[in-house]
């Protein structure tokens, strides 16, 4: 089973700042296969990016993935309020699998 | 639009079964699988298993297997997931997802269940 790890676990940035989120593998991933999602508190995770560079349909350009074999980021040029949230990596390869979750906060 | 909803919310005592509902509607329900992933209280996303609504074939988390059963019925655009021996450690919200048949990723998700397991 790949096992995915998320770094760092918490972020504390301002709005309007960069934020860089950091998805490690433990065997290779098929950029095909990698995805991510933001979930806010009591709400059901929303897609963001898949096939490690792609944009889901509504996402914003500021959102952007990036990444290969087993390493993978999520890159968000200028924190807005409504960014500040949990990010989940995600990989399929046989079966699928969540990284731990990385919040965003407001600092 | 495109829309997942589940069944209400669960109570079940350990030992019992609980079967979630998820009725899929604003799509061709045939041309997308089904995933299942829950999340314990505080804690991070869990995969559980994935259903090929074209031909029922099933993938289950291993950790899951034997207790697990995931099925479709096309009549009603409705995903099941039956999950039994429930133990305090499935109380979660269980998210039903519309996954994408070549690239995998879930694209919709559900309302979400709630399941509580106490004695």
């Amino acid at each position: 089973e790949i096992v995915l790890t998320q770094s760092p676990g918490t972020l504390s940035l301002s709005p309007g700042e960069r934020a860089t989120l950091s998805c490690r593998a433990s065997q290779t991933v098929s950029s095909s296969y990698l995805a991510w999602y933001q979930q806010k508190p009591g709400q059901a995770p929303r897609l963001l990016i898949y096939g490690a560079f792609s944009r889901a349909t509504g996402i914003p350009d500021r959102f952007s993935g990036s990444g290969s074999g087993t390493d993978f980021t999520l890159s968000i040029s200028r924190l807005e309020p409504e960014d500040f949230a949990v990010y989940y990596c995600q990989q399929y390869g046989s079966y699928w699998t969540f990284g731990q979750g990385t919040k965003v906060e407001i600092k | 639009q495109v829309q997942l909803v589940q069944s209400g919310v669960e109570v079940k005592k350990p030992g019992a079964s609980v079967k979630v509902s998820c009725k899929a509607s604003g799509y061709t329900f045939t041309s997308y699988g089904v995933s299942w992933v829950r999340q314990a209280p505080g804690q991070g996303l869990e995969w559980m298993g994935w259903i090929s609504v074209y031909n029922g074939n099933t993938n289950y988390a291993q950790k899951l297997q034997g207790r697990v059963t995931m099925t479709t019925d096309s009549s009603t655009s409705t995903a099941y997931m039956e999950l039994r021996s429930l133990r305090s450690d499935d109380t979660a919200v269980y998210y039903c997802a519309r996954c994408n048949s070549y690239y995998y990723y879930m694209d919709v998700w559900g309302t979400g269940t709630t399941v509580t397991v106490s004695s």
